[in-house]
């Protein structure tokens, strides 16, 4: 059973359309993570959100994490090539639970 | 500063034999925590450490995996015997505080192929 599904599993767009990817669970979590993963390369860390509604912004990057805490969206605008990767979603059940990974959002953005 | 380092970056075995993955943390940090990735189970925690001490195996397949953190720089997953199911990409992670909110910085993982 996966805890956080991510959707979709594959996007394919053109450079300058906007897009909106989902992080969603049945479950309650305490903080949630995204990451996001080259080829080739480890995750790295994009942003950590922790209460329920809030809102960060990251350049063209804008994450929410949902009101009651149990799903997460991350929106693009104006794709760029170098946006091209797998996004991980993460999520801990409390503040010192290891983090559960969904299976990602694998993008290509094509010039 | 250095990041995480790991080696082997790719570790190519034949079923049955034993695979050693080796992995620094960066300076400083108390947390250590290894992961498994492939396309159908995606990223998975193995075990984690706090200050070299093992504190969560239970994402630890079969008895054929362990791991150990003889120093704070330094830390192993061996596999032994190794099966073709075993073929995935291994990160080792590390992170200040192991609070949930914290960063984890990844090293660039193994990828391990067991014919």
């Amino acid at each position: 059973t996966q805890l956080l599904e991510q959707s979709p599993q594959f996007l394919s767009i053109q450079e300058g359309e906007n897009l909106t990817v989902y992080c969603n669970s049945s479950s309650v979590f305490s903080s949630l993570q995204w990451y996001r993963q080259e080829p080739g390369e480890g995750p790295v860390l994009l942003v950590t959100v922790v209460t329920g509604g809030e809102v960060k912004k990251l350049k063209r990057l804008t994450f929410q994490f949902g009101d009651a805490r149990k799903d997460s969206s991350l929106h693009i605008t104006a794709a760029q090539p170098g946006d091209t990767g797998l996004y991980l979603c993460a999520g801990a059940y409390s503040g010192n639970t290891p983090l559960v990974f969904g299976k990602g959002t694998r993008l290509s953005v094509i010039a | 500063d250095a990041g995480v380092i790991q080696s082997p970056r790719h570790e190519v075995t034949e079923m049955g034999q034993e695979v050693t993955l080796r992995c620094k943390p960066i300076s400083g940090h108390d947390y250590l925590f290894w992961y498994r990735q492939t396309m159908m189970r995606g990223l998975e925690l193995l075990i984690y450490f706090n200050n070299n001490v093992p504190i969560d195996d239970s994402g630890m397949p079969e008895d054929r995996f362990s791991a150990k953190m003889p120093n704070a720089s330094f830390s192993t997953l061996k596999i032994q015997p190794s099966e073709p199911r075993d073929s995935a990409v291994y990160f080792c992670a590390s992170s200040l505080e192991g609070r949930a909110v914290d960063t984890q910085y990844f090293g660039p993982g193994t990828r391990l192929t067991v014919l």
